[in-house]
């Protein structure tokens, strides 16, 4: 398996205009995480999904965000309009849940989307 | 989930040294999850351990849980310059919420 795939790796964008980060968790996995990491907040999570439904977005700054997970294969995270303070690196990670004694949730990261508002 | 704290924040060692990290968590788990983070790339699962567990091994790495007073430590032994990097403890438990809460982690440098 590839892994959890993130495209783009890197975005520079001006401020006001429209980002999409992509995702491709671990095919089989039934979660999908989306965090993000500053320097100032850490690593901090946005919004997860079970079977492709949202299950917690608290972590959601604010209306600009946006997340979707039309299929098991596949999410994206929106931003509209963009900020310089969204800056940071975006990261993906996908799990599979088990049950009973044997549950575990080990969380399988992509590489990251840097992006920079200017 | 709940969020561990790590400690040191920052530890630097000569390679061939030992290195001890520990996390600090206030509620009861299930399992306590270590990973690491290499300069401007992804978390990376090292291990986990459970609650009913006291100690694990894993190639170079020990990890110690005593549940009594809620900490686990991280032992990297013989310590490389490839080891640098941030290492984040996550406490979690079989219920609730599935995502992981991460603290400011230790940054580890090994000086070669």
């Amino acid at each position: 398996d590839a892994g959890v795939i993130q495209s783009p790796r890197h975005e520079v964008t001006e401020m006001g205009q429209e980002v999409t980060l992509r995702c491709k968790p671990i095919s089989g996995h039934d979660y999908l995480f989306w965090y993000r990491q500053t320097m100032m907040r850490g690593l901090e999570l946005l919004i997860y999904f079970n079977n492709n439904v949202p299950i917690d977005d608290s972590g959601m700054p604010e209306d600009r965000f946006s997340a979707k997970m039309p299929n098991a294969s596949f999410s994206t995270l929106k931003i509209q309009p963009s900020e310089p303070r969204d800056s940071a690196v975006y990261f993906c990670a996908s799990s599979l849940f088990g049950s009973g004694a044997t549950s575990y949730n080990e969380q399988f990261f992509g590489p990251g989307t840097r992006l920079t508002v200017l | 989930s709940q969020q561990g704290e790590e400690d040191p924040q920052a530890l630097s060692i000569q390679e061939g040294e030992n290195a001890t990290m520990n996390c600090s968590y206030k509620t009861s788990i299930n399992n306590l999850q270590w990973y690491r983070q290499n300069s401007g790339r992804g978390l990376v699962h090292l291990i986990l351990i459970r609650s009913n567990e006291r100690e694990k091994h894993s190639g170079r790495l020990r990890v110690t849980l005593d549940t009594s007073k809620k900490s686990s430590s991280l032992l990297i032994t013989a310590s490389r310059a490839a080891d640098t990097a941030s290492y984040f403890c996550a406490p979690t438990s079989d219920t609730g919420r599935r995502a992981l809460t991460f603290g400011s982690g230790t940054r580890l440098q090994v000086q070669p």
